[in-house]
């Protein structure tokens, strides 16, 4: 079935970086977008970017431009996002559909930062 | 501060119809699609509204999406306690950027 898989939680410290792994399965990997979202404890969904897995070519929020960047490997069907940010939340990786609205999710990954 | 506008909170007991308002702008709603997602405790978001008022396979009729000018609203009717959750308005905005709205938590009393 149509999946995304992402990493395991991660501890990190204050002002190192961290690299969280998005893996598709079950439908074509450079069809669709791969956008991430971020939810902060007890905060609400925040966009944060995507990546074309096709071109790599890559949007960011104003937000997050200087802190986060995505990128994708086409032979394993992954997307990584790498984060320079100290703040803990939950990271979702989740696929643009034919419909134009995020139809598949992945699972979260929670970033903690101490 | 989100860019698009939901109210914090919403309620009402089993069997009731429920509105959550979605506000936004000529940058956002006015010439984009909306979606709206639904969050249980403890899981990942979950597509409930596509293209303003459509819903994907599996999702009950009791949901229903509506859109006019820069506002949008989900409509919840014969409300279950299994609809207690968050709720998130979502669009594009001209910055070729999504914006998801505050979120609305509903508490089916």
């Amino acid at each position: 079935q149509v999946q995304l898989v992402q990493s395991g939680t991660e501890v990190k410290k204050p002002g190192a970086s961290v690299k969280v792994s998005c893996k598709a399965s079950g439908y074509p990997f450079t069809v669709y977008y791969i956008h991430w979202v971020r939810q902060a404890p007890g905060q609400g969904l925040e966009w944060m970017g995507r990546i074309n897995p096709k071109s790599g070519g890559t949007n960011y929020a104003q937000k997050f431009k200087d802190v986060f960047t995505l990128t994708r490997n086409t032979s394993t069907n992954t997307v990584y996002m790498e984060l320079r940010s100290d703040d803990t939340a939950i990271y979702y990786c989740t696929r643009e559909g034919d419909v134009g609205a995020f139809d598949v999710w992945g699972q979260g990954t929670i970033v903690t930062v101490s | 501060q989100s860019v698009l506008t939901q109210p914090p909170s919403a309620s009402g007991t089993p069997g009731q119809r429920v509105i959550i308002s979605c506000s936004g702008s000529s940058s956002n709603i006015e010439f984009n699609y909306v979606s709206w997602y639904q969050q249980l405790p403890g899981s990942a978001p979950k597509l409930l509204i596509y293209r303003n008022d459509q819903r994907p396979s599996g999702v009950p009729d009791r949901f229903s999406g509506s859109k006019s000018g820069t506002s949008a609203s989900l409509a919840i009717s014969g409300l279950r306690s299994e609809d207690e959750a968050d709720y998130y308005c979502a669009a594009w905005d001209d910055s070729l950027t999504r914006v998801f709205g505050g979120g609305t938590k509903l508490t089916v009393l």
